[in-house]
């Protein structure tokens, strides 16, 4: 069983496009978060949910909107998809502690 | 907000030499620190982590420290292994709960033969 599972793993896709990555946590875990990591690694926090509610929205461009359905799963929608948008996305869930992050294994994203 | 500095960016030792990264913070009120390590083309995964209500903590071959008065943290691994060679991050928190963690860019680990 995958503790933090998000599909698709690999997108490439032409700019000016929109697209989904789509995060589920089965740990139990209220809180989930999107992290981006860019071609040099630098992993930086996008947002941050606490039981469905945003809680984090760090500087992101509006074209980028995370959605909760439930608090199991997170997911993040592009608009307008641009160059720059290209890296790997991490999807994250956090345990009722509080501390420890668990990661889920990235979704490769290239924009043409 | 929180500023995680990590040096050095690469790092090179022989096998079985140790290996130490450091960190600094900004943030006097960050209470856990997690250090992650990331293979290529994984995803990052915990290997040990402190609370702020402790200097240091062991797991075999791997420790961390930490100085709250100096805001530093270091990372030690001991008899290095080719498996060890990876990206590291250190990371610091605030508070808990739905706050995330800051990062620090990384430090890249290459065990040589």
């Amino acid at each position: 069983d995958t503790a933090v599972s998000q599909t698709p793993k690999y997108l490439v896709t032409q700019m000016g496009n929109d697209k989904s990555i789509k995060c589920e946590q089965n740990l139990g875990h209220d809180t989930m978060y999107w992290y981006k990591q860019d071609s040099k690694k630098f992993l930086k926090i996008m947002f941050s949910y606490n039981n469905k509610e945003l809680i984090i929205n760090e500087t992101v461009p509006n074209r980028f909107s995370p959605k909760s359905p439930d608090k199991a799963h997170l997911n993040l929608h592009i608009n307008s998809l641009e160059l720059g948008d290209s890296a790997v996305y991490f999807c994250a869930s956090g345990s009722p502690s509080g501390n420890t992050i668990y990661f889920g294994e990235g979704s490769w994203l290239t924009v043409v | 907000g929180e500023n995680v500095e990590q040096h050095p960016s690469t790092l090179s030792v022989q096998e079985g030499d140790s290996a130490v990264i450091k960190c600094t913070y900004s943030d006097s009120a960050s209470n856990y620190f997690p250090w992650y390590k990331q293979e290529l083309g994984k995803r990052p995964q915990l290997i040990i982590d402190i609370r702020s209500n402790v200097g240091e903590k062991k797991d075999q071959r791997i420790a961390v420290t930490l100085n709250k008065t100096a805001k530093h943290f270091s990372l030690h691994i001991t008899e290095t292994q080719p498996e060890d060679s990876a990206v590291y991050f250190c990371a610091a928190r605030i508070r808990g709960g739905a706050d995330g963690l800051t990062f620090g860019k990384g430090t890249h680990l290459i065990i040589q033969p």
